[in-house]
């Protein structure tokens, strides 16, 4: 089926650790988001792109980094992962009518 | 910081009852969605509503906004267990990301 797939759906790490965060979609679109989501607050943007090759900052960008080599992909690194950066971790992508989210990345950082 | 605030945070019903869910934002917006989130999962869009319209329909669900008040309200009406989930409003604007803000998000439970 068409849709966001992010990889891994579950992960920990230990402090200090660096890991990529994968979302993939094959719906060819351009716009393309990472967010992070935290209980009682929503869901927050970390970066964005608006097409290969082009990237920007959210509103919670520190500590992550991102990269869009290729339309479908949308990359999220930590370089040196915090126990502040546990949380779920959301791809969508740009739809006209709407977002399409993939189903998420658990990440525990202890 | 947050452009939209749901109202009421958590919200228990029984199944055949109608559920409204409320959010306010705070800046002009040139849309406002509202998403699905069950448990463990992604969001999944319901419906999006134009900064110049006022109602939207789709299935069960009822979609208002008033733009002068900066609000909306989501209707389910005839509540199903199966409706069980959380519900967030976003606010979409017309700037270089077409990027969502997103709410907190109501928790809806419908009992059987």
């Amino acid at each position: 089926n068409a849709g966001v797939t992010q990889t891994p759906k579950f992960r920990v790490l230990k402090t200090g650790q660096s890991m990529t965060l994968l979302c993939a979609q094959d719906m060819n679109h351009e716009y393309m988001y990472w967010y992070r989501q935290d209980p009682g607050m929503g869901l927050r943007l970390i970066h964005y792109s608006v097409g290969e090759g082009t990237t920007a900052k959210g509103e919670v960008p520190d500590g992550y980094n991102v990269s869009r080599l290729k339309k479908q992909n949308f990359l999220l690194g930590l370089e040196s992962a915090a126990p502040s950066q546990t949380s779920v971790y959301f791809c969508a992508s740009r739809a006209l009518a709407g977002y399409t989210f993939g189903s998420g990345t658990r990440l525990t950082v202890v | 910081s947050q452009q939209g605030e749901e109202d009421p945070q958590a919200l228990s019903i029984q199944e055949g009852e109608n559920a409204t869910m409320n959010c306010s934002y705070k800046t002009s917006i040139n849309n406002l969605q509202w998403y699905r989130q069950n448990s463990g999962r992604g969001l999944v869009h319901l419906i999006l509503i134009r900064s110049n319209e006022r109602e939207k329909h789709s299935g069960r669900l009822r979609v208002t906004l008033d733009t002068s008040k900066k609000s909306s309200s989501l209707l389910i009406t005839a509540s199903r267990a199966a409706d069980t989930a959380s519900y967030f409003c976003a606010g979409g604007f017309n700037n270089a990301g077409n990027m969502l803000t997103f709410g907190g998000g109501t928790r809806l439970m419908v009992k059987p």
